[in-house]
């Protein structure tokens, strides 16, 4: 049973450049969360997907937006890179009923 | 931001002694759960402990948690070197909506 996929694993772009990441959850969950971790630090909510629809969002700005795909998968887009944008992305999935995240191994990105 | 705040922010122990992390949190929870995390990956769901508990096991971890303080407690016993990791809390208000994550405590344990 594969577990919540990320992809790519690292990543470098450019201030100003946009980036996807990308994120297949845990069969049989249906719900997608993404997180930004900066080093040292603890991961910060960005947003949650609920029925290809944004559900909860975290105090992120709007370069930061995502989507949902029917098959459950989901992706964060984000515009116009900051070096501050530099951080561990991980996405995390779970089931509509019952607690507990499966995480992803992140996606690291680096903006140079 | 941040809702848990954990406490040492680092822990440096032997192998075989016991190991505790504290978390505190600001606002009503329905459940409380503490996640671990090698090198910069993915968290690892540890244990979740929910409002109307007040202890729970699972292995060598156990869970305190007092809402009147709203504290938490992570205990790991007769710690390995393979227990190296951040150790992170993490409170849900509803199911897993928005769950809000601590600095999180890292943990070193010496061979």
């Amino acid at each position: 049973d594969a577990g919540v996929t990320q992809s790519p694993t690292h990543l470098i772009k450019t201030r100003g450049q946009q980036v996807t990441l990308r994120c297949s959850p845990k069969s049989g969950h249906d719900t997608v969360s993404w997180y930004q971790q900066a080093l040292g630090q603890g991961p910060q909510f960005i947003f949650q997907y609920y029925e290809e629809e944004e559900r909860q969002r975290g105090n992120f700005p709007d370069r930061f937006s995502g989507h949902q795909f029917p098959n459950y998968s989901s992706e964060l887009n984000v515009n116009a890179l900051l070096l501050g944008d530099s951080a561990l992305y991980l996405c995390a999935s779970s089931p509509v009923e019952g607690y507990g995240y499966t995480f992803g191994s992140g996606t690291r990105l680096t903006v140079v | 931001s941040q809702q848990g705040e954990e406490d040492p922010q680092a822990l440096s122990i032997q192998e075989g002694e016991n190991a505790t992390m504290n978390c505190s949190y600001k606002t009503s929870i329905n459940n409380l759960q503490w996640y671990r995390q090698n090198s910069g990956r993915g968290l690892v769901h540890l244990i979740l402990i929910r409002s109307n508990e007040r202890e729970k096991h699972s292995g060598r971890l156990r869970v305190t948690l007092d809402t009147s303080k709203k504290s938490s407690s992570l205990l790991i016993t007769a710690s390995r070197a393979a227990d190296t990791a951040s150790y992170f809390c993490a409170t849900g208000p509803y199911n897993n909506n928005d769950m809000r994550f601590g600095a999180g405590t890292r943990l070193t344990v010496k061979p």
